[in-house]
């Protein structure tokens, strides 16, 4: 299958600070690109959807302030959490898709830990 | 409201048995359905998906789901466990967000145990 690439797999940053995260399709242009929060033992919940070149779209109750995405190229998404806080400690995972096939491949996962 | 339902948090079985994941969707469309698998420090991998046609699916791994429209069910099974199927288990059905873009729906997993 498709190649989904996410650095880095875990990040440790000072509350205050910002970290950005990278998504990248290896081996196929991603028209759309999926970014997901997870705690523990929970499941998935989508943050933002962006299509190359557009404004992500933001899902209810996400802050497009704090969770900056970028999609700037078909094999690049970012998303920068802003003047991160304990409480933005989590498991950011994101997916990416081409058009017309609505299956979507997965990285492996950020593990955020802000202190 | 679009939703997924997975009834079992947690499920153990031995080795050699068989194994039955449950899915239950609410969705006012035809629905595209899937299941994924995470592993500890991977990520999700597609065990298999149903966009129209045969309702059983065979997937990876040697898993199969069927698609039950009466049912609103999606079931995963394994006609015998390894203890590497150990992992946790996500259902998930293909909707459209507020900007027309495909996004999944995520029921709450079912972590699987296997016993030697």
């Amino acid at each position: 299958g498709a190649v989904v690439s996410q650095h880095p797999s875990w990040v440790i940053c000072k509350s205050g600070t910002s970290v950005k995260i990278e998504c990248r399709s290896l081996d196929f242009q991603a028209t759309t690109m999926f970014w997901y929060r997870q705690f523990p033992k929970q499941s998935l919940m989508l943050m933002a959807t962006s299509n190359e070149g557009s404004k992500a779209t933001y899902e209810q109750g996400v802050e497009k302030d704090k969770f900056l995405i970028n999609h700037a190229s078909l094999t690049l998404s970012t998303l920068t959490v802003t003047s991160a806080h304990p409480e933005d400690s989590s498991f950011y995972i994101c997916s990416a898709s081409w058009r017309t096939n609505t299956e979507a491949f997965f990285g492996q996962g950020t593990r955020l830990t802000v202190v | 409201a679009q939703s997924v339902t997975q009834p079992d948090i947690h499920i153990t079985v031995s080795e050699g048995a068989s194994l039955e994941l449950r899915c239950n969707y609410s969705y006012g469309a035809t629905p595209y359905l899937f299941w994924y698998v995470q592993s500890p420090g991977q990520g999700l991998q597609l065990l298999l998906k149903y966009f129209s046609g045969d309702t059983l699916v065979q997937g990876i791994k040697g898993f199969e789901a069927e698609f039950k429209r009466s049912q609103s069910s999606f079931n995963l099974r394994k006609p015998s466990v390894h203890w590497s199927d150990a992992a946790e288990y996500f259902c998930a059905v293909g909707a459209r967000n507020a900007g027309n873009n495909r996004k999944l729906i995520w029921g709450l997993g079912t972590s699987l145990a296997v016993n030697p």
